[in-house]
C-alpha cells in the first residue's frame, strides 16, 4: 500500500525567506504526486502536480517541487515567502484502488506560519 | 471552474443523533470522495463513490454510511453521532477518465458532537 511521509509537522519561516516542505513517498510503481495547501477554514486547493516527465514541475502562487525518485521525494519550494502563503500543506501520492478507482494518500500535513 | 458545494460549513449535534452531511458537484464527475480532517492526521478517506449507486469503503468507514442517488450528490450520514466524530469532513469529486487524480474539494464542515 501507498504512504506519504511529511516529517515536519510545523515550520515557521520570515517573510522573504526561502522555504522548502519535505515529502517522502512510498509506492510501488510509477506516482501521481500531487501538493495541496489549505487555508485556514478552507478546503484545499491544488497547487501543483507531477505525473510524468520534467522532474521539475511549476506550480500556482510561485511554489514549484521536484520529482526525485531515488529519494522517493517530492519537495516543495518557493524562493522567497510571503505572508499570505500561512497555511498547511498536504502532499499526496495517487495510486488506483481495488475498485480501478484512482485513490489519494495523503501525509499529515505541514503547517507553516510566516513572522513578518 | 469546478465547484463543489458543502450545505453546512459548522453543524453541531447531539450525542445519539442522525447525522447527513450534504455535497453536491457541478461538473458531471463521477467519482466523489468523503474525508476526514483531525490535527495531526491529515485527511483519511471515509467512503467514495465511482458512480451513481456504487460506493466503496475508505480506510475509516466505521460509523459511517453513504448515499448516491444522483451522479452531482454525494452523502455521508453518521447514524448514530458520537463525540469521536467530531471532525472537518471534506468532500471532493473527480473524474473517472481523469486517472491522474486531481481531486477538487470543497470548503469542509467543521461537525461538532456534543
Amino acid at each position: 500500500a501507498q504512504s506519504v511521509t511529511q516529517p515536519d509537522i510545523h515550520i515557521t519561516v520570515s517573510e522573504g525567506a526561502s522555504l522548502e516542505l519535505r515529502c517522502n513517498y512510498s509506492y510501488g510503481a510509477t506516482p501521481y504526486l500531487f501538493w495541496y495547501v489549505q487555508s485556514p477554514g478552507q478546503g484545499l486547493q491544488l497547487l501543483l502536480k507531477y505525473f510524468s516527465g520534467d522532474t521539475l514541475v511549476q506550480g500556482i502562487k510561485g511554489f514549484e517541487a521536484e520529482f526525485k525518485r531515488s529519494q522517493s521525494s517530492f519537495n516543495l519550494r518557493k524562493p522567497s515567502v510571503h505572508w499570505s502563503d500561512a497555511a498547511e500543506y498536504f502532499c499526496a501520492v495517487g495510486a488506483r484502488s481495488g475498485a480501478g478507482s484512482y485513490q489519494l494518500t495523503f501525509g499529515k500535513g505541514t503547517k507553516l506560519s510566516v513572522i513578518p | 471552474d469546478v465547484k463543489v458545494t458543502q450545505s453546512s460549513r459548522y453543524l453541531v449535534k447531539r450525542t445519539g443523533e442522525k447525522v447527513f452531511l450534504e455535497c453536491v458537484q457541478d461538473m458531471d464527475h463521477e467519482n466523489m470522495f468523503w474525508y476526514r480532517q483531525d490535527p495531526g492526521l491529515g485527511l483519511r478517506l471515509i467512503y467514495f463513490s465511482y458512480d451513481v449507486k456504487m460506493k466503496e469503503k475508505g480506510d475509516i468507514p466505521e460509523g459511517y454510511s453513504v448515499s448516491r442517488e444522483k451522479k452531482e450528490r454525494f452523502s455521508l450520514i453518521l447514524e448514530s453521532a458520537s463525540t469521536n466524530q467530531t471532525s472537518m469532513y471534506l468532500c471532493a469529486s473527480k473524474r473517472e477518465e481523469e486517472s491522474k487524480n486531481i481531486q477538487y474539494f470543497g470548503a469542509g464542515t467543521r461537525l461538532s458532537v456534543l
